[in-house]
């Protein structure tokens, strides 16, 4: 199983909304990963979670709090966000952060800030 | 710091002609490469996982290779099927300190006419 699962697919909210988009991996990854991809461009690196620790933040705005509750579980919280926020949110996961390790990816959800 | 480029940035094939996607990248300090395929709207599959010290990847009609000296890479396509519409993006992890996070190109958006 290289599954990531992501929830929910789609998600349209308000700019004074508090929302939350989960992702989920059985594969005993220990490094999981947010991104954002705006359309018709290459993901880019929000956040890093190694053994449930936050490893990396790429500078992303506090209105982005990213949670890793256990090892399979990764949350990215949202809160007050503006339409330029819209995007598609990838998850991905990898066995560590390690030199070697293959990354896999979640299909995505899909948010559109009104 | 590490550019990851892509070309061409869109290619339009007859069914069954086979073809090369490239990708270049600036620094040959990597660990490895990996290639996807992406969907519209959709996440990230992984294709091929070329490590550093491997030359090419094959899997069914796919065939990546690797130069690392030179900063390039190829995914050759045989025998094309509309199918394989999608986006291909190649990223890089690169050997630095800055936790080798993957580093992607602009893709190639690839449409195969029946």
């Amino acid at each position: 199983d290289t599954e990531v699962t992501q929830t929910p697919k789609h998600l349209v909210m308000g700019m004074t909304n508090k929302k939350s988009l989960k992702c989920e991996q059985h594969m005993g990854h220990r490094a999981m990963y947010w991104y954002k991809q705006k359309a018709k461009k290459p993901p880019e690196l929000m956040f890093v979670y190694s053994y449930e620790k936050l490893s990396i933040n790429e500078s992303v705005p506090s209105r982005f709090s990213p949670e890793c509750p256990n090892s399979s579980l990764l949350n990215l919280h949202l809160h007050a966000l503006q339409p330029e926020d819209s995007a598609l949110y990838l998850c991905a996961s990898s066995q560590d952060v390690g030199r070697w390790t293959e990354a896999f990816f979640g299909q995505g959800t899909r948010l559109t800030v009104v | 710091k590490q550019e990851v480029t892509q070309i061409p940035a869109a290619l339009s094939v007859p069914e069954g002609e086979n073809l090369v996607l490239n990708c270049s990248f600036t620094d040959s300090a990597i660990y490895n490469l990996q290639w996807f395929r992406q969907d519209p709207g959709k996440g990230l599959t992984s294709l091929l996982l070329i490590q550093s010290s491997q030359r090419e990847q094959t899997s069914g009609r796919l065939n990546a290779s690797l130069d690392k000296s030179s900063g390039r890479s190829t995914l050759y396509i045989a025998a094309s099927q509309p199918g394989d519409s999608a986006t291909y993006l190649c990223a890089v992890r690169p050997n630095n300190n800055a936790g080798n996070m993957l580093t992607f190109g602009g893709g190639t958006r690839l449409m195969v006419k029946p």
